[in-house]
């Protein structure tokens, strides 16, 4: 079935640091990537999404680049804040015959320092 | 728009006793699903709906129970509660996918975190 991989946390890092959240996945159609983030106290939130192989999503300053070669969406950012401490998930959604249903990572938690 | 929206937000309940969490959205999906998070386990599906009338299992459907009868409502029943079912639990609904522009992303309710003593 379905699987997604991320890197494991949690991930510390001072204000305006690079970041990189890696997710890869396994999937046997052709399935639509998205990273969601979910605040404190709230349910997850789209971040971005992408459809197709080589299509980058953006939003906010974080991108990921949807890599069929490697099976990858990696998470990126130039330069964080402190407002951006949140937990990240990575996570699939097949149409066909797993329509209506998403597989998600196991979530990586992201603390950024002033 | 109100979007999805969870009840109760907070609950304890004693093992054995049964409940249900529910779920309404106002945006006429298709799509509705049923997910529970544990620490370091990311978001596991319970149960998926990919319309009224129609359910289906998801990853860790034992103990829980749902049905569809209204495009806008997918209830999650807890039959006789388990302290194993202690979690955070969210509902989320989709629109139908989007063929050539490739699934929707899901919308999530706030979530009920659940304790079973």
């Amino acid at each position: 079935g379905d699987s997604v991989t991320q890197m494991e946390g949690p991930v510390t890092l001072s204000e305006e640091a690079f970041l990189t959240i890696n997710c890869t996945y396994t999937a046997t159609g052709y399935p639509s990537l998205f990273w969601y983030v979910q605040y404190p106290g709230e349910g997850l939130q789209l971040l971005l999404k992408a459809t197709k192989a080589d299509d980058k999503g953006s939003n906010k300053g974080f991108e990921a680049t949807y890599r069929k070669e490697t099976t990858s969406f990696h998470l990126e950012k130039g330069s964080v804040q402190v407002s951006d401490s949140a937990v990240y998930f990575c996570a699939l959604s097949d149409q066909g015959t797993n329509a209506g249903k998403s597989t998600f990572g196991d979530g990586t938690t992201l603390t950024v320092k002033p | 728009n109100a979007g999805v929206t969870q009840t109760p937000k907070f609950q304890v309940l004693k093992t054995g006793q049964s409940m249900t969490l529910q779920c309404a959205q106002d945006m006429n999906h298709e799509y509705m699903s049923w997910y529970r998070q544990d620490p370091g386990m990311g978001l596991r599906l319970i149960h998926y709906s990919v319309g009224a009338g129609i359910t289906d299992q998801g990853e860790v459907p034992n103990g829980y129970n749902v049905s569809r009868s209204t495009t806008e409502d997918f209830p999650l029943r807890l039959l006789s509660a388990a302290p194993s079912q202690t979690s955070v639990y969210f509902c989320a609904s989709s629109p139908r996918t989007g063929g050539a522009s490739g699934a929707e992303k899901l919308f999530f309710g706030s979530g009920t975190q659940l304790s079973v003593l």
